[in-house]
């Protein structure tokens, strides 16, 4: 099957600084990837949508100057916490569709996430 | 995209099956329902779609009525590795998946 990975699977930092995550599909080209978020013993809540080479769509109530989203190629998405507080402390999850041959749907493929706590 | 309602937890025992019932009363024509597998600190793995009827693949099978409200992931003889918990999604295939709190199963020696 399709693999998605990400980079890095967990990180620290000092509250105020920048922490960017990778996205990428290893063995197939995405040209959506989509970004969650999750809580501990919660559901993932959908961030953003990642479009390659346009400007990422995000939904209600979540701070695009906070979470910056990058698609620039078909493997390849990122997301930048920027000025990263304590309450960003979570679970970053990104997944990929892709029709893939012998499948008659777009199954979407999940990232094995990251962990991102902010001192 | 529908909103779905599922069990909060479940419990069983190794060997048994397990039904868990989704409700999504506002599927629309075009979704495909979905159900999805997460362990701890471990991103969804995709288990079964299917649109209408049943659906069975190495791993599960999905059954869903013809008014399409509600939907059952059926896992046959779970063992202690299936504890986890459940996602049931309305998906159209447009990407954007939206999830509900999902059933958490816990399979018991």
């Amino acid at each position: 099957g399709a693999v998605v990975s990400q980079h890095p699977s967990r990180v620290i930092c000092k509250s105020g600084t920048s922490v960017k995550i990778e996205c990428r599909s290893l063995d197939f080209q995405a040209t959506t990837m989509f970004w969650y978020r999750q809580f501990p013993k919660k559901s993932l809540m959908l961030m953003a949508t990642s479009n390659e080479g346009s400007k990422a769509t995000y939904e209600q109530g979540v701070e695009k100057d906070k979470f910056l989203i990058n698609h620039a190629s078909l493997t390849l998405s990122t997301l930048t916490v920027t000025s990263a507080h304590p309450e960003d402390s979570s679970f970053y999850i990104c997944s990929a569709s892709a029709g893939l041959a012998g499948h008659s749907y777009n199954e979407q493929f999940f990232g094995p996430g990251t962990r991102l706590t902010v001192l | 995209l529908a909103k779905t309602t599922q069990p909060i937890s479940m419990d069983s025992y190794e060997g048994q099956e397990v039904n868990i019932t989704c409700s999504h009363n506002n599927i629309a024509t075009n979704d495909y329902i979905t159900w999805y597998q997460q362990f701890p600190s471990q991103g969804p793995r995709f288990i079964i779609q299917g649109y209408k009827t049943k659906v069975t693949n190495e791993v599960a099978s999905l059954f869903i009525p013809a008014d399409r409200k509600s939907s059952t992931l059926s896992l046959p003889r779970v063992s202690l590795s299936d504890t986890a918990v459940y996602y049931c999604l309305g998906d159209n295939q447009g990407g954007k998946l939206i999830f509900g709190q999902g059933t958490e199963l816990s399979v018991k020696p």
